[in-house]
């Protein structure tokens, strides 16, 4: 069963930094064509892409963010985190993870879709 | 990367078919057949109905289909239900390696 959760503070302060982790299992970040990404949508608004890191530990992040934005990957504890410099209060939201695959009984691919999601965390900056 | 373009609301009767379009540019739909589409209900989360263009994961009612020509795509529902009232919100991969979503649609089945 794959399962994906995020864990996070729930309110951070204006300029600080928010550090979100996603747990996941059922699958693992190392096998070929797996990818975690960052998903993330303010209260009524549209979903907005973050980050994305592949199996291959590559990274892609959103241009409009990137100089904000870090991904990293725990593979031996199944995790991947995301950092967010500088928080605004644009920045509430809820974050989800999710996972960008496609896999048969014997193999995955990269399909640029998430198909798995955790069931978000609401953030929300303030003073 | 700007977002797609996507109609704020469609509506609907019972039964009917609506279509919801999804324009982006040569730079994104218009570059791959890497098109998705994810229906959200309120207070839930996003779900995958739509991949690749047309391809629908398991367990998706064939009602729901996606196609795309030039720079727009576009999810048909047939056979309209009353569960299927909710947010609907596009996205695709891009010539600059990255994944951009749609402003999302209101689907109401009246």
């Amino acid at each position: 069963q794959i399962t994906l959760r995020e864990s996070g503070p729930t309110q951070v302060k204006p300029t600080q930094t928010l550090t979100l982790t996603c747990t996941f299992s059922g699958f693992s970040l190392s096998t070929h064509g797996v990818g975690v990404g960052w998903i993330r949508q303010p209260p009524g608004k549209a979903l907005e892409w973050l980050a994305l890191i592949y199996y291959t530990g590559e990274k892609r992040y959103s241009p409009s963010l990137k100089r904000r934005l870090t991904i990293t990957e725990d593979t031996s504890k199944n995790q991947v985190v995301l950092r967010m410099t500088n928080m605004d209060p644009i920045d509430t939201a809820t974050y989800y993870c999710a996972r960008d695959a496609h896999c048969s009984a014997s193999s995955c691919y990269n399909h640029d879709a998430f198909t798995f999601w955790g069931q978000g965390t609401m953030v929300t900056v303030s003073a | 990367q700007s977002a797609l373009t996507q109609p704020p609301s469609v509506s609907g009767s019972p039964g009917q078919s609506v279509t919801i379009s999804c324009t982006g540019t040569s730079g994104d739909i218009g570059a791959y057949n890497r098109v998705s589409w994810y229906q959200q209900s309120p207070g839930t989360v996003p779900k995958l109905m739509i991949y690749e263009v047309t391809t629908r994961p398991s367990g998706v009612p064939d009602r729901f289909s996606g196609s795309k020509s030039g720079n727009t795509a576009s999810l048909t529902i047939s056979g309209l239900q009353a569960e299927d009232e909710a947010d609907y919100y596009c996205s695709s991969y891009t010539t600059t390696n990255i994944l951009v979503f749609g402003g999302g649609t209101k689907l109401t089945v009246l």
